[in-house]
């Protein structure tokens, strides 16, 4: 069984500029999140979708943070403008349903300069 | 007060040692306790999880909670350098995962 795909696997923008991840989870599982894992942290949940609907975004700072899973499969978060404080591992996880089951992918490692 | 507390650690232990990791946590809701464990550059991995107060074994790994105390701990037996690694406890109330900050454990041969 495929895991969860990411990429890319590492970027580094200066701030202000805009840049995009993308996932796609495992197959057949309807649950996907995006975490945000700085540095010494443990990861934070920023946005829960359950196919192509939000669950949960309440940790998402909507001002510069959007994400999308439109066809209820892969998904994309994107930041614009970047900040400083962005620079992390951006982690997308699967399930088939609640928490418990949760894949995780290897992770885009950002920096912001 | 953050609803997850975790040893910050780091620890390092030789080869062959028991390896002990603790949480502690504030949310009554929460209904499941979760370890992973998370290799550099990796994404973390479930390692094992339980719902009841008590002990649970799995191979040299031994995960209890004490909901009493809203206590939770991870033993790792006879410790081998592969188990070198950060290893994060999770806890679940509804769908809902929160991670405590991490343990980075290294075992040296």
């Amino acid at each position: 069984e495929a895991g969860v795909a990411q990429s890319p696997r590492y970027k580094i923008i200066e701030k202000r500029q805009s840049v995009a991840f993308w996932c796609n989870p495992i197959s057949g599982h309807a649950t996907l999140y995006w975490y945000q894992q700085i540095l010494g942290q443990g990861p934070k949940l920023l946005i829960q979708f359950q196919n192509n609907g939000v669950v949960d975004d309440s940790q998402l700072p909507k001002d510069r943070f959007s994400a999308e899973r439109l066809k209820g499969v892969d998904s994309t978060l994107k930041i614009q403008p970047a900040k400083l404080e962005d620079s992390a591992v951006y982690l997308c996880a699967s399930s088939l349903g609640g928490s418990l089951g949760q894949f995780f992918g290897p992770g885009t490692r950002l920096t912001v300069l | 007060q953050k609803e997850v507390e975790q040893d910050p650690g780091p620890l390092s232990v030789p080869e062959g040692a028991i390896v002990s990791l603790n949480c502690t946590y504030s949310n009554s809701a929460f209904q499941y306790f979760m370890w992973y464990r998370q290799y550099s550059r990796k994404g973390p991995e479930l390692l094992m999880y339980t719902y009841s107060s008590g002990n649970k074994e799995d191979g040299r790994f031994t995960a209890q909670v004490d909901k009493s105390s809203k206590y939770i701990s991870l033993f790792i037996r006879d410790s081998q350098p592969s188990d070198s690694a950060t290893y994060l406890c999770a806890m679940s109330s509804d769908y809902k995962l929160s991670f405590g900050a991490g343990t980075t454990v290294t075992v040296r041969a």
